[in-house]
């Protein structure tokens, strides 16, 4: 069965350090996601990326966060300056469809721990 | 802003009971809701859509109350492996999910 596979697992990094989680979407999807959850709280929308530019994004989003898709497979988030509120579980999703009733499918996240 | 509320949880039951889960949302206009469950430190996982007429798959049943804007998830005949945290998501446009808190279920032998 596909899968959305995400890299690393777990990432340990010193505050004000820069990271580059890693996403590598289901093949025939076309729209791509980040959310992320802090331990014991929901699940946040972050953003979505669709045709090689962001559709939607929420206030979590500020200019500290950036994606990209660098080729034709990966799709990065990138969190500049990270601050130790940024520790969480980061999920990537995909889906083959943006509207209503289509199923996201979910990575099984980076652990980013901030220190 | 757009909320979906769920009681926390957490539901302890025993083998073989049926139990339910309610789940409110603020946003009259949003059409299309998902039950997505959620095992401890793991990725949420699509367990069904909610649909107006309700839906059931096997021992699961979903509906959705327009008028009173709330969400239902009923699970008979509970199994060990149901143990989980039960993920209300309302879908909003663009594909964006908005989740709930989840509500914690576990079954006991």
């Amino acid at each position: 069965e596909p899968e959305v596979t995400q890299t690393p697992s777990h990432q340990v990094t010193q505050m004000g350090q820069e990271v580059i989680l890693r996403c590598v979407p289901i093949s025939n999807h076309l729209y791509f996601y980040w959310y992320r959850q802090i331990l014991g709280q929901k699940v946040e929308f972050l953003v979505s990326f669709y045709n090689n530019e962001i559709s939607e994004k929420s206030e979590i989003f500020d200019d500290q966060f950036s994606v990209e898709r660098p080729d034709g497979s990966n799709f990065t988030l990138k969190i500049r300056s990270t601050k130790l509120e940024d520790s969480a579980m980061y999920f990537c999703a995909s889906s083959e469809e943006s509207r209503a009733g289509t199923e996201a499918f979910f990575g099984q996240g980076t652990r980013l721990t901030v220190v | 802003r757009k909320e979906v509320e769920q009681d926390p949880g957490p539901f302890n039951v025993p083998e073989g009971a049926t139990v339910a889960f309610n789940c409110t949302y603020s946003n009259s206009a949003s059409q299309s809701f998902f039950w997505y469950r959620q095992d401890c430190r793991k990725e949420p996982k699509l367990l069904m859509s909610v649909y107006s007429s309700g839906n059931e798959d096997g021992r699961f049943t979903a509906q959705l109350n327009r008028a009173s804007q709330y969400i239902s998830l009923l699970i008979r005949d509970s199994k060990l492996s149901d143990s989980a945290t039960y993920l209300c998501v309302e879908y909003n446009a663009g594909n964006m999910l908005t989740f709930g808190g989840g509500t914690r279920l576990m079954v006991k032998p």
